[in-house]
């Protein structure tokens, strides 16, 4: 089991459409990070959330941490084919604030 | 250069033999982790490095595994015996640490390990 879990695990929709990625956990996070990784390259950091109920926007992407900083969401507004990826979430807990990953969702944005 | 970088980045070996990975981390940076990605899967945790703290060896999923911090700087992740189960991505990743934000993490671009 993991500490993080993802949903939907695999996403595919048409260009223009919305879509909502989720990260739900039963521990509580001192911060939450939201990353996307495309083939053959490491992760790349999107977002970092750090305070229960915040919500961050970066152009169509949108996060939000949960109020008991236990979960967060990804939505992302009208999809580009540029979106497309897999898109993993890593909450930061215990000493030295060491990162887990969720089990990540793989996006799809067909043009 | 200014990233994370690993070598090699494409490694096949033979079933029963052993292989070193290596990475280097962004100058400064205290923690180093590295991880493992099999096929397109989310990151499992292998082992984390902080500063001259003992490491953190909770992920490494077996004896034959196992990782050292020269300097507080290289890394090389060894893989003993090689089982074709370990074929698999291995990532590096380094981050600044401190205060509750959850230093965002560096990642290098991997070493694709094929186990023959």
């Amino acid at each position: 089991t993991q500490l993080l879990e993802q949903s939907p695990q695999f996403l595919s929709i048409q260009e223009g459409e919305n879509l909502t990625v989720y990260c739900n956990s039963s521990s509580v996070f001192s911060s939450l990070q939201w990353y996307r990784q495309e083939p053959g390259e490491g992760p790349v950091l999107l977002v970092t959330v750090v305070t229960g109920g915040e919500v961050k926007k970066l152009k169509r992407l949108t996060f939000q941490f949960g109020d008991a900083r236990k979960d967060s969401s990804l939505h992302i507004t009208a999809a580009q084919p540029g979106d497309t990826g897999l898109y993993l979430c890593a909450g930061a807990r215990g000493a030295g604030n060491k990162l887990t990953f969720g089990g990540g969702t793989r996006v799809l944005v067909k043009p | 250069g200014a990233g994370v970088s690993q070598s090699p980045s494409n490694k096949v070996t033979e079933k029963g033999k052993d292989v070193e990975l290596r990475c280097d981390p962004i100058s400064g940076h205290t923690a180093l982790y590295w991880y493992r990605q099999s096929l397109g899967q989310g990151l499992e945790f292998l082992i984390y490095f902080q500063g001259n703290s003992a490491p953190d060896k909770s992920g490494l999923p077996s004896d034959r595994f196992s990782a050292e911090r020269t300097g507080g700087s290289v890394s090389t992740l060894t893989i003993q015996r090689t089982q074709q189960e370990d074929s698999a991505v291995y990532l590096c990743a380094s981050s600044l640490t401190g205060g509750q934000g959850g230093s965002p993490l560096h990642f290098g671009n991997g070493t694709r390990l094929t186990v023959t």
